[in-house]
């Protein structure tokens, strides 16, 4: 099965700081998405990636999907409490289901005020 | 908006029972999935469904069934839990994808909490 590496698998950073977090696939991938789960709900969707290179920002998020097509970077400016969570890359393959992601094992992330 | 609707979202069973974890949608996807997460496993995929009839087995389906009768809703049983079973259940719907047009957005109930004594 597709293999997803995330990291780091945790963050403790302080308040203002700016994070960064990675995962890479041993296969190409057609789409990368990036989701962040809150303590007790389910994971939502901040980023969806769908060319190689592409850049894109959601606020002070912004990811890249790698121009090899095996990785994917998000990157958080200036972090602020909130932001506390596990953040989630998800990719779907070039080939077969159109339809199946592939999750990372999460990125947990603490802020301190 | 109600999005995907996930019930129970706490519950305790015994080794043995049945129980079945329901799911449905208000969005008119026609794809629907279950997944588990454990401490350090990340999302792992059980069961999916690309539309009403249709289902197929993810990375971890052992001890589970599925159904799917209409598109809305995807409930996800287990004949007879294990501890092992023990994990936050997440279920998640989206619209087909189709070539290079895809949306790639699941959307994700809130979760049900299952304990297996």
């Amino acid at each position: 099965g597709q293999q997803l590496n995330q990291s780091p698998q945790s963050m403790f950073i302080q308040e203002g700081e700016d994070v960064s977090m990675n995962c890479t696939s041993s296969s190409i991938f057609n789409t990368w998405l990036w989701y962040k789960q809150d303590p007790g709900e389910g994971p939502v969707l901040l980023i969806a990636l769908y060319k190689a290179g592409e850049l894109t920002s959601n606020g002070r998020l912004t990811a890249q999907f790698g121009i090899t097509r095996k990785d994917s970077f998000l990157n958080i400016s200036a972090s602020i409490p909130s932001d506390v969570g596990i953040y989630f890359c998800a990719g779907r393959h070039s080939g077969g289901s159109n339809y199946k992601l592939t999750f990372g094992k999460g990125t947990l992330l603490t802020v301190n005020p | 908006n109600a999005g995907v609707t996930q019930t129970p979202k706490f519950q305790v069973l015994k080794t043995g029972q049945s129980m079945t974890l329901q799911c449905a949608q208000d969005m008119n996807h026609e794809y629907m999935s279950w997944y588990r997460q454990d401490p350090g496993m990340g999302l792992r995929l059980i069961h999916y469904s690309v539309g009403a009839g249709i289902t197929d087995q993810g990375e971890v389906p052992n001890g589970y069934n599925v159904s799917r009768s209409t598109t809305e809703d995807f409930p996800l049983r287990l004949l007879s839990a294990a501890p092992s079973q023990t994990s936050v259940y997440f279920c998640a719907s989206s619209y087909r994808t189709s070539g290079s047009r895809s949306t790639g957005e699941l959307f994700f109930g809130e979760g049900s909490r299952l304990t297996v004594l």
